[in-house]
């Protein structure tokens, strides 16, 4: 059973860059196709972006100028930036993961909560 | 963009009940695109349904899925106490607002 589990600051200043990494158990990392997805506070689940197997990234169009999403074989992790945070980025973000789809996930961290504040 | 409408956005139900959600799409998604999900409070997101029809591993069989096109459902058979959630709808990059399906 692939376990994943998220990490980072869980307090941002506005403006600056949020940055968070999930750490994959299953150490086949290039096996999979990865997301991050996100649900801010009351509301609902909101799609970040994806690394295929592929590597080829896409990203949510309303975030798609501000996001990062990368790999990292040799330490078993993914990662997210987000840069030029505001107070509308604050919400648990969550990566997940599937070995045979990047459209859904099967596998997902707890979550993490990040709150934007000065 | 597809936009993915959820409906109704709130279901009270009882235990032993059928729940019947709704999916509606803004376009035609192919039905192999089309998943669903379980999120309760302070867990992870749990697939239950993909390619609009399939259960996921360990997903027990009161659950099901159906629809194609524009148009989709996810059914419980008969409600659980551990069935009371919310549950999203997702096809790529998108997904819909959510019901909560809450003990009546």
């Amino acid at each position: 059973q692939v376990q994943l589990q998220e990490s980072g600051p869980g307090l941002v200043k506005p403006s600056e860059t949020l940055s968070l990494t999930c750490t994959v158990s299953d150490g086949a990392i290039s096996n999979y196709h990865w997301s991050w997805i996100r649900q801010s506070p009351g509301k609902g689940l909101e799609w970040i972006g994806c690394i295929p197997r592929s590597g080829s990234t896409n990203y949510n169009p309303s975030l798609k100028s501000r996001v990062t999403i990368s790999v990292d074989t040799s330490k078993s992790q993914f990662s997210l930036r987000l840069s030029s945070v505001t107070a509308a980025d604050t919400a648990i973000y969550y990566c997940a993961g599937d070995r045979n789809s990047i459209i859904w996930s099967f596998y997902w961290g707890q979550g993490t909560m990040v709150t934007v504040s000065s | 963009e597809i936009v993915l409408t959820q409906s109704p956005g709130t279901l009270s139900l009882s235990p032993g009940e059928r729940a019947t959600l709704s999916c509606r799409a803004s376009q035609s998604v192919g039905s192999f695109s089309l998943a669903w999900y379980q999120h309760k409070s302070g867990q992870a997101p749990r697939l239950l349904i993909w390619g609009a029809f399939n259960r996921a591993a360990g997903i027990p069989d009161r659950f099901s899925g159906s629809g194609s096109g524009t148009d989709f459902t996810l059914t419980i058979s008969r409600l659980e106490p551990e069935d009371f959630a919310v549950y999203y709808c997702q096809q790529p990059g998108t997904f819909g607002g959510g019901t909560k399906v809450e003990i009546k």
